[in-house]
């Protein structure tokens, strides 16, 4: 089946520094990438769709200039937490969808999360 | 937008079956998914309705009606491994996904 590989699993900072999180789909090629975030004993909460080669779209309510997106290949999407604050730990998971023409229902195949802790 | 509901939790014995409920509302469909998810991991995919009726799939069956926006999942022959969290997931024509807020199931001996 189809892997999507996160790094890093996990990451502790100071408040104020920024974090970078990888998105990489190890064995298609995805055009479309989504970030979430998962809070504790919540349910996933889109934040953006990430697009290769164009801007990513954000959800209502998702700070554009907070969480950068950028996805410069077909295999890879970034989000960096700019200017971390305890209120952003949380569990961050990505997703990818196989570009067509696969067959496939254009299934989103999940990365195993990053969590992140501000201090 | 989404509106999606599932019990929050539910509570079995080891061999039996739980049928765990989704209800939706929604401004496209296109097509329900049912994630399994364990404590501080990724979801995991189960199952994909697109139409009407029941997808089998070995211990795990899911079924789905769009006329009443309504699906299950049907969790069989329960086993200690299947406590976890449940999400019901409604994608959309931007093949965006909408989370439930999971149910999570507990599997006692």
């Amino acid at each position: 089946g189809a892997v999507v590989s996160q790094h890093p699993s996990w990451v502790i900072c100071k408040s104020g520094t920024s974090v970078k999180i990888e998105c990489r789909s190890l064995d298609f090629q995805a055009t479309t990438m989504f970030w979430y975030r998962q809070f504790p004993k919540q349910s996933l909460m889109l934040m953006a769709t990430s697009n290769e080669g164009s801007k990513a779209t954000y959800e209502q309510g998702v700070e554009k200039d907070k969480f950068l997106i950028n996805h410069a290949s077909l295999t890879l999407s970034t989000l960096t937490v700019t200017s971390a604050h305890p209120e952003d730990s949380s569990f961050y998971i990505c997703s990818a969808r196989e570009d067509f023409p696969s067959g496939r229902s254009g299934e989103q195949f999940f990365g195993p999360g990053t969590r992140l802790t501000v201090l | 937008g989404q509106n999606i509901d599932q019990p929050t939790e539910m509570t079995a014995t080891e061999g039996a079956i739980v049928q765990i409920n989704c209800t939706y509302q929604t401004s496209g469909f296109n097509g329900l998914f049912w994630y399994q998810q364990h404590a501080g991991e990724a979801p995991t995919f189960l199952s994909y309705n697109v139409l009407d009726g029941l997808e089998e799939k070995g211990r795990f069956s899911s079924f789905l009606s769009r006329s009443k926006g309504y699906s299950y999942l049907l969790l069989k022959e329960l086993q200690m491994k299947d406590s976890a969290s449940y999400l019901c997931a409604v994608r959309d024509y931007d093949y965006k996904l909408s989370f439930g807020a999971g149910t999570t199931v507990t599997v006692r001996a």
